[in-house]
């Protein structure tokens, strides 16, 4: 059974860059692709991007130019790069696992705020 | 306008069936997208309940009782999920989500409520 384990800092200053990790147990990385998406209460959910078991990455073209995503093969992680960040990125920040190619299981989420 | 637009809430009684609705946006054709349906209980992330496209193509999450289906109504460009034979454990927020424009778009959610 896979699981999903979201991690890093749960407060970031305005401009700074967001960085969260993805650790996946219960399967390879490499296997499948990968999600984040974020929730908050003014935005509801949205979808951040994709990165692919091979590494390569899709973006939702709202926050592409700030977003960045990567594979750790090594560690079986994933990880989430915001860059510019402000009030309105603060949110619980989710991964999730696309086996047929929609998020069908997510991790616990972790709650980032963007304040000073 | 929103891609999605969904209830805010709704309500109904235990045993009954309840319907949510999933609108697309004006100019956006129900028939051409697969509807992805999420439920999600407080402290708790999304679960993939269905998704549905048509009912030769429809694809129900792991563990997900029959008694939630999908469906859509082309009049009202909706899709469309049912639960009959409600529950208090179906109380819950709802989601539908599609891809659209190069990424997964969701609906704002309905709350239901059961009782």
């Amino acid at each position: 059974q896979v699981q999903l384990q979201e991690s890093g800092p749960g407060l970031v200053k305005p401009s700074e860059t967001l960085s969260l990790i993805c650790t996946v147990s219960g399967g390879s990385i490499s296997s499948y692709h990968w999600s984040w998406i974020r929730q908050s209460a003014g935005e509801g959910l949205e979808w951040i991007g994709r990165i692919y078991g091979s590494g390569s990455t899709k973006y939702n073209p709202s926050l592409k130019s700030r977003v960045t995503m990567s594979l750790d093969t090594s560690k079986n992680q994933f990880s989430l790069k915001l860059s510019s960040v402000t009030a309105a990125d603060t949110a619980v920040y989710y991964c999730a696992r696309e086996v047929s190619g929609w998020p069908d299981y997510w991790g616990q989420g972790t709650l980032v705020t963007v304040s000073s | 306008q929103a891609v999605l637009t969904q209830p805010a809430s709704l309500s109904a009684s235990p045993g009954a069936s309840a319907s949510l609705t999933c609108t697309l946006r004006s100019g956006i054709n129900v028939g051409t997208y697969r509807i992805y349906w999420y439920q999600q209980k407080p402290g708790s992330p999304p679960q993939f309940l269905l998704s549905y496209k048509s009912d030769s193509d429809q694809q129900q999450g792991s563990g997900v009782p029959s008694r939630f289906s999908g469906s859509k109504d082309a009049s009202a460009n909706a899709g469309i999920l049912l639960i009959s034979g409600l529950q208090s454990e179906d109380e819950a927020d709802y989601y539908c989500m599609v891809w659209h424009s190069s990424a997964w778009v969701f609906g704002g959610g309905t709350k239901l409520a059961v009782l």
